[in-house]
């Protein structure tokens, strides 16, 4: 099984609507984080959350919305979506050992018309 | 703030070695990692390099870091058509907007029979 899971996999949705992401994790990591890829931008770091309830901006935070209820899960919600929230999104997991590695989801294609 | 940049596109045929290459603003990382991103799949970590070594090398890859120069490489001896990826170079970061680590925008590795 999956240590990191994502779902829907795929979403397409119209502009305004509400859309929520969740992601699952069972590495038992208290860090998490969703960014959202695009084309020629890279990975851009939207929230991240180092606890239960611990949530920060990331670079582009503007349009969407986290929440950190439980450890294993952080989900990610865009209020009323727009066209340019089009995007392939991840979610990530970390360790908090010596060496900062994280362990990402297979991501969320979301398609806003 | 820091930043991470590396070329876009890299094609090579295979058989040939490939190298990607980085630079990164922020000295002070203590380690600088490469990601790997495979179509359809999220990044998984593929190597690392302590911010004290010059150089690590794992079976086909060779990590090479000039502090000085702030510039980090990846080699991959003898590529093969399954290591068409996307490759991340990415340094530390500690907190703020930009969470723990800073990916650079990635370079996409085409590799041709």
């Amino acid at each position: 099984d999956a240590d990191v899971t994502q779902t829907p996999r795929n979403r397409i949705t119209k502009t305004g609507k509400r859309i929520m992401l969740e992601c699952s994790q069972t590495k038992g990591h208290d860090r998490m984080y969703w960014y959202r890829q695009d084309p020629g931008l890279g990975l851009r770091l939207i929230y991240y959350s180092f606890d239960v309830k611990d949530i920060n901006k990331g670079e582009i935070s503007d349009g969407y919305s986290v929440s950190r209820q439980a450890q294993a899960k952080f989900s990610l919600s865009l209020e009323s979506a727009i066209p340019n929230q089009t995007a392939l999104y991840f979610c990530a997991t970390e360790s908090s050992d010596l060496v900062n590695e994280q362990f990402f989801g297979p991501g969320t294609r979301l398609t806003v018309l | 703030g820091e930043d991470v940049e590396q070329s876009l596109f890299l094609s090579v045929r295979e058989g040939d070695s490939s190298v990607i290459n980085c630079t990164y603003t922020d000295s002070s990382s203590t380690y600088l990692y490469w990601y790997k991103q495979e179509p359809g799949a999220g990044l998984q970590l593929l190597t690392y390099i302590f911010s004290n070594m010059d150089m690590k090398q794992d079976q086909r890859l060779t990590v090479l870091l000039n502090k000085k120069d702030k510039h980090l490489s990846l080699r991959i001896a003898d590529t093969q058509t399954g290591d068409s990826a996307i490759y991340f170079c990415a340094e530390e970061s500690y907190g703020g907007s930009q969470g723990n680590l800073i990916f650079g925008k990635g370079t996409k590795l085409s590799v041709k029979p």
